[in-house]
């Protein structure tokens, strides 16, 4: 069994760029959603996805996207970025939309915005 | 919206002594809990979690308790080892269409020999 997988783990960018973060989910898993954790803090819901729909969504800015593929692999697009945006971006899986199950974590990709 | 309050911040004890965490939630609607334990460099990964029809749960060395009325949850880890070190977090959660984890602010647990 394939756990969560995001790419890339590193990575740095300057003010005012637009990136974009790659989370294939585990196998089996429909529902994918991203949190974003700056350092010494829990991590934060962004939004979640569910059979390619965003069915939820956190307190982000709409500079905050994302898509969910036919796969379940989902991706995040920040635009305009802000030093603020610094921090380890998590993807998450599970299986169902709406029902309570275990959430299985990537091991994040860390962004520094210069 | 929910609110996790988490504490303490830091805890250290001698391997082989009990570690508690404790948390509080502020929307009484919540009805799953689950402790996520992250390591340096990793994602986090759950050890233990309750659902609100359940005062208690217990894994091997690891235990929660769950109090509904006082909105309060803890994290019991016994017989405490160095692979225990880390940052713990606990989380809430209400069950449905678009269920988000809300996190506490984590609380960095040091096993020292």
């Amino acid at each position: 069994e394939t756990g969560v997988t995001q790419s890339p783990t590193h990575l740095i960018k300057t003010r005012g760029q637009q990136v974009t973060l790659r989370c294939s989910s585990q196998s089996g898993h429909n529902t994918v959603s991203w949190y974003q954790q700056a350092l010494g803090q829990g991590p934060q819901f962004i939004f979640q996805y569910y059979r390619e729909e965003e069915n939820g969504r956190g307190n982000f800015p709409p500079r905050f996207s994302g898509l969910q593929f036919p796969n379940y692999s989902s991706e995040l697009n920040v635009n305009a970025l802000e030093l603020d945006d610094s921090a380890l971006y998590l993807c998450a899986s599970r299986q169902g939309g709406g029902h309570t199950g275990e959430l299985f974590f990537g091991e994040g990709s860390r962004l520094t915005v210069l | 919206g929910e609110n996790v309050e988490q504490h303490p911040s830091t805890l250290s004890v001698q391997e082989g002594d009990s570690a508690v965490i404790k948390c509080t939630y502020s929307d009484s609607a919540s009805n799953y809990f689950p402790w996520y334990k992250q390591e340096l460099g990793k994602g986090p990964q759950l050890i233990i979690d309750i659902r609100s029809n359940v005062g208690e749960k217990k894994d091997q060395r690891i235990a929660v308790t769950l109090n509904k009325t006082a909105k309060h949850f803890s994290l019991h880890i016994t017989e405490t080892q160095p692979e225990d070190s880390a940052v713990h977090f606990c989380a809430a959660i209400l069950t449905g269409t678009a269920s988000k984890l809300t996190f506490g602010t984590g609380t960095r647990l040091q096993v020292t020999l």
